[in-house]
C-alpha cells in the first residue's frame, strides 16, 4: 500500500492564481481531511469528508473548495491564491464507521505552498 | 469548543535522559486524545491514543502517556530519549467524527 499520497510536494503561486492540491489513499478509508500547518499554530482543519459525495467545512475553510467523487481521491482547490495561504498542507485519511472518533488518522507527506 | 494547549514550544534534553511533554485539553465530555510525531519534512505519525479504560497508555517507540481527568492533562513521557526522537510532537483532541483539534506543537531537541 502506498498509504496517503500528495502531489505536488512543493508549489509556488502568484497572488490570484488557482491550483489544485491532489490527495489519494489506497486504504479504502471513508474519512478524509485537509489540514494546514502554520508555525506556532499546529494543524488546523480546512475541509473534511465522511464518504464519497459528502464534504463539510472545518475550522478554516475560506478560500478553499473540495469535492469527493471517489473514495480514493480528495482534491483541495485554491480558488484565488493569497499570501495568507502560504502554508504546508496535509491530507489525512481514516477508516470511519461507528467509532470514527477513535480512529488513527494517516497523514500524507505534505505539500509546501508559497504564494507570492 | 475543544482546545489543546502545549505550554512548551521547545524542549532540549540530553540523550538518555527522561522526557515529559505537557498537554492540556479543554473538552466537556470524556475526550479522545492523541499524540502524533512529525519528523522534519515528513507527515504526522500516531504515537498513541486514549479513548477509554486504563489511563496509562503505551505507544510506539517506547512512549507512554497518562490521562488525568482532574488536571485535564495528557502528558507524554519516555524514560530514556534517543537522538532519533528529535522531532515535533503534537497533542490532539477529537472534535467529533474524524475531526481533530491540535495543539501548537513542541519541538524536541536531543543533545549528545
Amino acid at each position: 500500500n502506498a498509504g496517503v499520497t500528495q502531489t505536488p510536494k512543493f508549489q509556488v503561486l502568484k497572488t490570484g492564481q488557482s491550483m489544485t492540491l491532489q490527495c489519494a489513499q489506497d486504504m479504502n478509508h471513508e474519512y478524509m481531511s485537509w489540514y494546514r500547518q502554520d508555525p506556532g499554530m499546529g494543524l488546523r482543519l480546512i475541509h473534511y469528508s465522511v464518504g464519497a459525495g459528502i464534504t463539510d467545512q472545518g475550522e478554516v475553510p475560506n478560500g478553499y473548495n473540495v469535492s469527493r467523487s471517489t473514495t480514493e481521491d480528495f482534491p483541495l482547490r485554491l480558488l484565488s491564491a493569497a499570501p495568507s495561504q502560504t502554508s504546508v498542507y496535509f491530507c489525512a485519511s481514516s477508516y470511519g464507521g461507528p467509532h470514527a472518533g477513535t480512529d488513527t488518522q494517516y497523514f500524507g507527506p505534505g505539500t509546501r505552498l508559497t504564494v507570492l | 469548543a475543544q482546545s489543546v494547549t502545549q505550554p512548551d514550544i521547545h524542549i532540549t534534553v540530553s540523550e538518555g535522559a527522561s522526557l515529559e511533554l505537557r498537554c492540556n485539553y479543554s473538552y466537556g465530555a470524556t475526550p479522545y486524545l492523541f499524540w502524533y510525531v512529525q519528523s522534519p519534512g515528513q507527515g504526522l505519525q500516531l504515537l498513541l491514543k486514549y479513548f477509554s479504560g486504563d489511563t496509562l497508555v503505551q505507544g510506539i517507540k517506547g512512549f507512554e502517556a497518562e490521562f488525568k481527568r482532574s488536571q485535564s492533562s495528557f502528558n507524554l513521557r519516555k524514560p530514556s530519549v534517543h537522538w532519533s526522537d528529535a522531532a515535533e510532537y503534537f497533542c490532539a483532541v477529537g472534535a467529533g467524527g474524524n475531526k481533530l483539534v491540535f495543539g501548537a506543537g513542541t519541538i524536541l531537541r536531543v543533545k549528545s
